[in-house]
């Protein structure tokens, strides 16, 4: 089973930031937060991750509470192409993951 | 391109058939993951591989039939399926041990007839 819960969906206008929580209130401690996400009809894309420090590359930031039991993702610019459904993931490190997807947030981006 | 490459993109299958997926990679990877995504569900784990040896299988039916001849090559073997089978297959793999984030392909449109 999932171990993370998101918003079934939101919407964001164009140009403006899209921000979007995830609650894993059960994560363990070498648990990190991964995001990803699927455009229609096409396979996963891996965003980013992280651990417990805030983390930014050049397709989003990720931001994780200081408890850990929560994280946003941040797209600073949305475009219409980012519409897609954004997969929050917690998983280990150290060994083999099981990848393990929930429903997601359906993210629309709006002209 | 993710560098995950799966044949075919789509596949029209009658239910008495016998057909294979395929998923390659050249990442250098070491763990290979097969996913079904029916329509409008989320992602739903078969079969992972780590290390070429079979170290998850979901409950899935004996008619889905994985192999992973060596690290770069993972398929799914697929006999008399139902039309309830019809759906997005997915390959995905990973470097375990370092990091995990996974790669996908673009995955194979399954029609059973």
């Amino acid at each position: 089973d999932a171990k993370t819960t998101q918003p079934p969906s939101m919407d964001c206008a164009e140009g403006r930031a899209a921000n979007l929580p995830c609650n894993h209130s059960t994560i363990s401690g070498n648990e990190y937060v991964y995001w990803y996400r699927q455009i229609h009809s096409q396979g996963p894309q891996y965003i980013i991750h992280g651990l417990k420090n805030n983390e930014t590359n050049e397709m989003a930031s990720l931001i994780i509470t200081e408890d850990r039991k929560s994280s946003t993702l941040i797209l600073p610019h949305a475009t219409l192409r980012d519409t897609a459904v954004y997969y929050c993931i917690v998983g280990g490190k150290t060994s083999y993951d099981k990848v393990i997807f929930g429903p997601g947030t359906s993210l629309s981006v709006i002209p | 391109e993710t560098g995950v490459t799966q044949t075919p993109r789509h596949l029209v299958m009658g239910m008495t058939n016998k057909k294979s997926l395929k998923c390659e990679q050249h990442l250098g990877h070491n763990a290979m993951y097969w996913y079904k995504q029916s329509a409008k569900k989320p992602l739903e784990l078969m079969f992972v591989y780590s290390l070429e040896e079979r170290v998850e299988n979901n409950s899935v039916p004996s008619r889905f039939s994985p192999e992973c001849p060596n690290s770069s090559h993972l398929f799914l073997h697929l006999h008399t399926l139902q039309p309830e089978d019809s759906a997005l297959y997915l390959c995905a793999s990973s470097l375990t041990g370092v990091n995990t984030e996974a790669f996908f392909g673009q995955g194979t449109r399954l029609t059973v007839v």
